[in-house]
């Protein structure tokens, strides 16, 4: 089934504890983006990937990391949480990044930072 | 208008009901248009895109129009059943790389 994984679906963690959500498509795209979700707001852009070893920065990219190093995998890093990122984050998928391509999204990660 | 816009935030019909929502953004430099359906809990999955000024799209019960020019799209669903409650999002393009998305419209549909 071709799908967007994320994990962990829920993470409670405290400030300044590193922590990394994984994303992994099967749909051998090329695209991969971060996004976060925040109450009367739309998702934001945090990173996106077109390919391997190639991201940029969306909207909201400060402290955040990505890499991608394998085109099937693309985690996103919070190396110093803090309670502003508290935010339900989703991992997206598309074949080749031109916005006339649906998105794949993955089933969330519910992030609170105490 | 410089965002993506949605409007209604939320609404409540009952079922049977026809019901439509609308969403605004900048018309210049248009490139593609977006509607996704979200459901609590679930991953958002895409329902149309659209690129054409005049574009119309239907799934089922849903249909979707697009007007570039004046910088709005409309989703209608005919007939509501409780199973379409959820958040709609659109998401608008001006360029070939980067979506810009609405806070949504959130339907619940009364049995």
């Amino acid at each position: 089934e071709a799908q967007v994984t994320q994990n962990p679906r829920y993470l409670i963690t405290v400030t300044g504890k590193k922590l990394t959500v994984t994303c992994s498509q099967n749909m051998n795209h090329e695209y991969m983006s971060w996004y976060r979700q925040d109450p009367g707001l739309g998702l934001r852009q945090i990173y996106y990937s077109m390919n391997v070893e190639v991201t940029d920065k969306g909207d909201v990219p400060e402290g955040y990391k990505v890499s991608r190093k394998e085109k099937r995998n693309f985690p996103l890093i919070l190396e110093s949480p803090s309670p502003n990122q508290t935010s339900l984050y989703f991992c997206a998928s598309s074949l080749s990044g031109t916005t006339n391509e649906k998105l794949f999204f993955g089933s969330g990660t519910q992030l609170s930072v105490l | 208008i410089l965002n993506v816009e949605q409007s209604p935030q939320s609404l409540h019909v009952q079922e049977g009901d026809s019901t439509n929502f609308t969403c605004s953004f900048p018309s210049s430099n248009f490139y593609a248009l977006h509607w996704y359906r979200w459901e609590t809990a679930k991953s958002p999955e895409a329902l149309f895109v659209m690129t054409l000024n005049g574009d119309e799209k239907k799934k089922g019960r849903i249909s979707a129009t697009l007007n570039t020019k004046e910088g709005y799209s409309y989703l209608y669903i005919k007939g509501s059943q409780p199973e379409d409650s959820a958040t709609y999002l659109c998401a608008r393009s001006g360029s070939a790389r980067q979506l810009t998305f609405g806070s949504g419209t959130q339907l619940t549909v009364l049995p």
